[in-house]
């Protein structure tokens, strides 16, 4: 069965470092999406991307963050300079098919653990 | 401001009880409603997508309705077994804003 891949399962970072988190969405989907869960928190959106461009994205998605599709198959998240409470369990989500996104399951990785130091 | 709501936070039963959560969301601009089941340590699995008012879904033991108007959606579990143990988030819209979830338990 097909699953969305993420890459590191674990990363730990100094404060003020760029990371790049890595995913592999399944083939045949079309819109993709980030999402983040602080320890205790809710699971909290992100971003967006459909049709090689950000759809949307939260308050949270500011300046520091960016999300890339560099070669049709990975999609990546980058947090360019890292803050302490950029420590959350970072989850990649992909849905198919053509059309509204709304009312398409979205399949969630198993998440990257980003620990900032 | 967004904001959805699961009830119970948690959740004990014994094996073969039937049980049932609420997720509560804004009713205005209703798009979609997601059920995940997220067990620890793997990705949250989608249960349903939900999007007409008066919908129900069913997979196994486990069924889910939906009420648009005001706002609410139950997530019914038959006969809970231990393997069902996990937590049970719903989520609203196409970037879902999810609840907190409601952490199962399911003693043998």
């Amino acid at each position: 069965e097909p699953e969305v891949t993420q890459t590191p399962s674990h990363q730990v970072t100094q404060m003020g470092q760029e990371v790049i988190l890595r995913c592999v969405p399944i083939s045949n989907h079309l819109y993709f999406y980030w999402y983040r869960q602080i320890l205790g928190q809710k699971v909290e959106f992100l971003v967006s991307f459909y049709n090689n461009e950000i759809s949307e994205k939260s308050e949270i998605f500011d300046d520091q963050f960016s999300v890339e599709r560099p070669d049709g198959s990975n999609f990546t998240l980058k947090i360019r300079s890292t803050k302490l409470e950029d420590s959350a369990m970072y989850f990649c989500a992909s849905a198919g098919g053509v059309g509204t996104s709304v009312s398409y399951e979205q399949y969630f990785g198993p998440g990257t653990r980003l620990t900032v130091t | 401001i967004l904001n959805v709501e699961q009830s119970p936070q948690s959740l004990h039963v014994q094996e073969g009880d039937s049980t049932n959560f609420t997720c509560s969301f804004p009713s205005s601009n209703f798009y979609a409603l997601h059920w995940y089941r997220w067990e620890t340590a793997k990705s949250p699995e989608a249960l349903f997508v939900m999007t007409l008012n008066g919908d129900e879904k069913k997979k196994g033991r486990i069924s889910a309705t939906l009420n648009t108007k005001e706002g609410y959606s139950y997530l019914y579990i038959k006969g809970s077994q231990p393997e069902d143990s996990a937590t049970y988030l719903c989520a609203f819209r196409g970037k879902l804003i999810f609840g907190q979830g409601t952490e199962l338990s399911v003693k043998p």
